[in-house]
């Protein structure tokens, strides 16, 4: 079993639609969650950083994380076609405190269209 | 991504050369991080430096790779008699200091290296 599992997609949608992505992960220890949207040909860009369980909010973002199901999630509303991307979700090692190696998932592929 | 600067952007290299990559943190940021991109592959971690240490390196090939970050200069990436394998995308992320509150990574955009 990987450490950290997301489906690749893609996922298409129409503009204004709400878009759920999400992650599940295996080990328990795993403290730190993270969200990165990636444009093609770019770098990784962070979206949202989140310690332990509970709801983040910034804008149309909201993450969410469920540590007693091991289950991560992004909410993204009144989605637009610039958000077209790649979504990761990521975790830092868990004996990394708040700094460390993160663990990617592979990412999904996220089109939205006018 | 403005902050982490990383160049070349694009580096192309023929099997047997060397491959220099480079990377400035954010302004602040004493903590550097490299990744590898492969082609529909995730990003996986490589190493982990602070100037003139390396904290974690549980993810460099046990050959041909290194890192430094000295202290003076950017952290570089350097990859020995390159092979087509090494073909991918690295990015680099740097991070503020320990006791600085929370300390997300932030990422530069990539060189991306092609080996002919």
């Amino acid at each position: 079993q990987k450490e950290v599992e997301q489906d690749p997609g893609p996922l298409s949608v129409p503009e204004g639609a709400i878009v759920s992505l999400n992650c599940t992960y295996s080990n328990s220890a795993f403290q730190y969650f993270m969200w990165y949207r990636q444009y093609s040909r770019k770098g990784p860009e962070l979206l949202m950083y989140t310690y332990s369980s509970g709801n983040k909010e910034d804008g149309r973002f909201t993450a969410q994380v469920d540590k007693s199901s091991k289950y991560i999630s992004l909410f993204i509303r009144d989605s637009q076609p610039s958000d077209s991307a790649t979504y990761l979700c990521a975790m830092i090692t868990p004996h990394g405190g708040s700094q460390g190696n993160l663990i990617f998932g592979k990412g999904t592929k996220l089109s939205v269209k006018p | 991504n403005a902050g982490v600067m990383q160049n070349p952007r694009h580096l192309v290299r023929r099997r047997g050369q060397e491959a220099r990559l480079r990377c400035s943190p954010m302004k602040g940021h004493s903590h550097v991080y490299w990744y590898r991109q492969l082609p529909e592959e995730g990003l996986k971690f490589m190493v982990y430096l602070q100037k003139e240490n390396i904290i974690d390196e549980s993810g460099m090939p046990k050959e041909r790779f290194s890192a430094e970050f000295p202290k003076e200069g950017p952290s570089i990436l350097r990859i020995q008699q390159v092979v087509r394998g090494d073909s991918a995308a690295y990015f680099c992320a740097s991070s503020p200091p320990s006791g600085q509150g929370d300390q997300p990574q932030h990422f530069g955009d990539g060189t991306r290296l092609s080996i002919l």
